[in-house]
């Protein structure tokens, strides 16, 4: 089945120690994106690919890197975590639905834990 | 930007009953509206989506109002069940922008 996967689904650090997540998808799609989710909260977006063009968002904190090497896989690199980055973090990618819209498909996510 | 506010942050159902999540938004220009369905532990699925050239959707049990001069939509759940139980959150867009506007999230707890 087409998805999107994420490695690994639950991922212990220590405060300062780099860290990168993993997404990669089946879908073929243009668009990647990675949110941060903290508990009882709606995902908040940190950047999003259009094929190997970043858009950053504005309050994205230096710490947070990206990197698309290609359609398929997308990288979250925390530099230096510190124990406000412990959350979930999601991968999605859309594509454009037929009358309008981009319909996002998530990943599972990655649970990340800051010691 | 667009700002989505959602009510309520969270609602108990008796099953059998219905379940109804009130979102406004603030931009006008928004055309695009999905409603998205998080099981714990997963990532968030679109469980139905609306445009603005329409004011009603229906896919069995789920439907989804919009009120275009309100700016408000709503997402109906009929004859709720225990596996409804999840945090559903609305969202809105421009039908050409990549990024949607989350809502907060309504937690639904459907009881038995």
């Amino acid at each position: 089945d087409a998805m999107v996967i994420q490695n690994p689904r639950y991922q212990v650090t220590q405060f300062g120690k780099p860290v990168t997540l993993s997404c990669s998808q089946t879908l073929n799609h243009n668009v990647m994106y990675w949110y941060q989710q903290k508990s009882s909260q709606a995902p908040k977006l940190l950047f999003h690919y259009y094929d190997k063009d970043f858009n950053n968002e504005a309050d994205t904190p230096d710490n947070f890197q990206s990197r698309r090497p290609n359609t398929s896989f997308c990288f979250l690199d925390i530099r230096s975590p510190g124990l406000g980055d412990a959350a979930m973090y999601l991968c999605a990618t859309s594509s454009p639905r037929a009358g309008g819209g981009y319909e996002q498909y998530f990943g599972p996510g990655t649970r990340l834990t800051v010691t | 930007g667009e700002n989505v506010e959602q009510h309520p942050s969270t609602l108990s159902v008796q099953e059998g009953d219905s379940a109804v999540i009130k979102c406004t938004y603030s931009d006008s220009a928004s055309n695009y509206f999905p409603w998205y369905k998080q099981e714990l532990g997963k990532g968030p699925q679109l469980i139905i989506d609306i445009r603005s050239n329409v004011g009603e959707k229906k896919d069995q049990r789920i439907a989804v109002t919009l009120n275009k001069t309100a700016k408000h939509f709503s997402l109906h759940i009929t004859e709720t069940q225990p596996e409804d139980s999840a945090v559903y959150f609305c969202a809105a867009s421009l039908s050409n922008d990549y990024k949607l506007s989350f809502g907060a999230g309504t937690t639904v707890t459907v009881r038995a």
